[in-house]
């Protein structure tokens, strides 16, 4: 079965420092992985994919994220948090279902608190 | 960037009534739309893919009877929540694929008294 695992539930970093948001992915084939932000009571925005090509990817506000096929994982990442960051993350991987058609699978979110 | 609006962004009904969410995506043709749910503080779970021009194809443990899904045209996908009850209360999210990408419309808050 294809899923993704974010094993925090919240994550707490000072503003300033490096922070680094977890997820795992299971999945049959190549991975498409993705990184969705959420403000309350928001929809969705899109931080950034891997498809295929460099393991490091550059994201929108600074985020960036590793692929890394041995070990399964996406970790988000950027050098250096805001108190603008705080927020819930989600991780997702893109699985073929059938018809031919692709759905998102998302892991439980991650909450982002960026303190001054 | 690509862009997917959600009308109403907000709603309020009465037991037993339904409402009908509309889903738009304003600069891209989207074959296929999705329908999420989101509870407070929980992830979203995909109720249903709607695909235009047939039939959308439900998740298991959804009712198609109470979830009605029209994906009317290329920009436009809605989802009808049939006669309404306050479980139903939730934050409901569309998205529009685009080819190797979903775009995510801002939401809808349905609250059910």
């Amino acid at each position: 079965a294809q899923s993704v695992a974010q094993p925090e539930d919240q994550v707490n970093v000072a503003e300033g420092n490096p922070l680094t948001v977890k997820c795992t992915y299971s999945v049959s084939g190549n991975p498409y992985l993705f990184w969705y932000v959420q403000y309350p009571n928001r929809g969705l925005q899109f931080l950034l994919k891997y498809i295929t090509g460099d393991n490091l990817v550059k994201g929108s506000y600074g985020f960036e994220a590793e692929f890394n096929k041995s070990q399964t994982s996406f970790h988000l990442k950027k050098p250096s948090a805001l108190v603008s960051d705080s927020a819930l993350y989600f991780c997702a991987v893109r699985a073929l279902i059938s018809g031919g058609y692709n759905k998102l699978i998302f892991g439980a979110g991650t909450r982002l608190a960026v303190h001054p | 960037g690509a862009v997917v609006s959600q009308h109403p962004s907000r709603v309020i009904c009465k037991s037993g009534t339904s409402v009908k969410i509309e889903c738009r995506s304003l600069d891209f043709q989207a074959t296929t739309m999705f329908w999420y749910r989101q509870f407070p503080k929980q992830s979203l779970m995909l109720m249903a893919t709607s695909n235009e021009g047939s039939k959308a194809t439900y998740e298991q443990g959804v009712e198609k009877d109470k979830f009605l899904i029209n994906h009317a045209s290329l920009t436009l996908s809605t989802l009808t929540v049939t006669s309404a009850h306050p479980e139903d209360s939730s934050f409901y999210i569309c998205s529009a694929d685009r080819p190797g990408e979903q775009y995510f419309g801002p939401g809808t808050r349905l609250t059910v008294t």
